[in-house]
């Protein structure tokens, strides 16, 4: 069965400063995989996908992440962070062959933003 | 597109109870998916659906819950006889059939005294 950790359990960052979270992911061939966002009490908002093809995809609201197949990860980055931004980021994975089973999500990283 | 919604928002129940939730998907959105998340952790996928086929079922979804899709549009997801564990977040989200990026529902918040 497919996994997904989230090293970080809480990463703070200074407002305009560059932001990465980690993700790694277990699966035994190519997986799809998705960064979601989450403002508290709300659904989640996806960020980005891979599918397949470029290994850099980017996503809405200046996030980007990088697909590494030798090091199994899939690490989202934004190049200058806003207050907005706060909010609980989590990275999911879906297994190949038409989306069927649900989606596995890591347990997520909560960003503070310091002004 | 008005997205996925979800009704009730939040959900106050006495254990014991039986509670219903709603989910409208994304209008020409075939599958259908149901997540419950608790506090601190992601989603935890519990069953889907292929228009009102459902397909699939998580070992998290006991005897106690059910899901249905009777017309391929809404769903419904109903937790009989509630117990304390259950209180938690479900969501809802919708995808194509032959896409994979799943789109949610701002969820339904269910806290069982």
């Amino acid at each position: 069965a497919q996994s997904v950790t989230q090293p970080d359990i809480h990463i703070t960052v200074s407002e305009g400063a560059s932001l990465e979270l980690r993700c790694n992911y277990s699966y035994g061939a190519t997986p799809y995989l998705f960064w979601y966002v989450q403002s508290p009490g709300q659904g989640l908002q996806l960020l980005l996908k891979y599918f397949s093809g470029d290994t850099l995809v980017q996503g809405i609201k200046g996030f980007e992440a990088e697909f590494k197949r030798s090091q199994s990860s899939f690490n989202l980055r934004k190049p200058s962070v806003h207050w907005s931004d706060a909010a609980e980021y989590f990275c999911a994975v879906g297994i190949t062959g038409g989306g069927a089973d649900g989606l596995t999500f890591g347990k997520g990283t909560h960003l503070i933003i310091q002004p | 597109d008005t997205g996925v919604s979800q009704d009730p928002r939040h959900k106050i129940t006495k254990r014991g109870q039986n509670v219903t939730f709603r989910c409208d998907p994304i209008s020409e959105h075939n599958r259908l998916y149901w997540y419950r998340q608790t506090l601190g952790q992601g989603p935890e996928f519990l069953t889907y659906f292929q228009n009102e086929a459902q397909l699939e079922k998580s070992r998290l979804l006991s005897d106690r819950f059910s899901a249905e899709r009777p017309k391929g549009s809404f769903s419904t997801l109903e937790i009989q006889r509630t117990e304390q564990g259950d209180s938690a977040m479900y969501l809802c989200a919708s995808s194509i059939a032959d896409g994979y990026e799943q789109y949610f529902g701002p969820g339904t918040r269910l806290t069982v005294t």
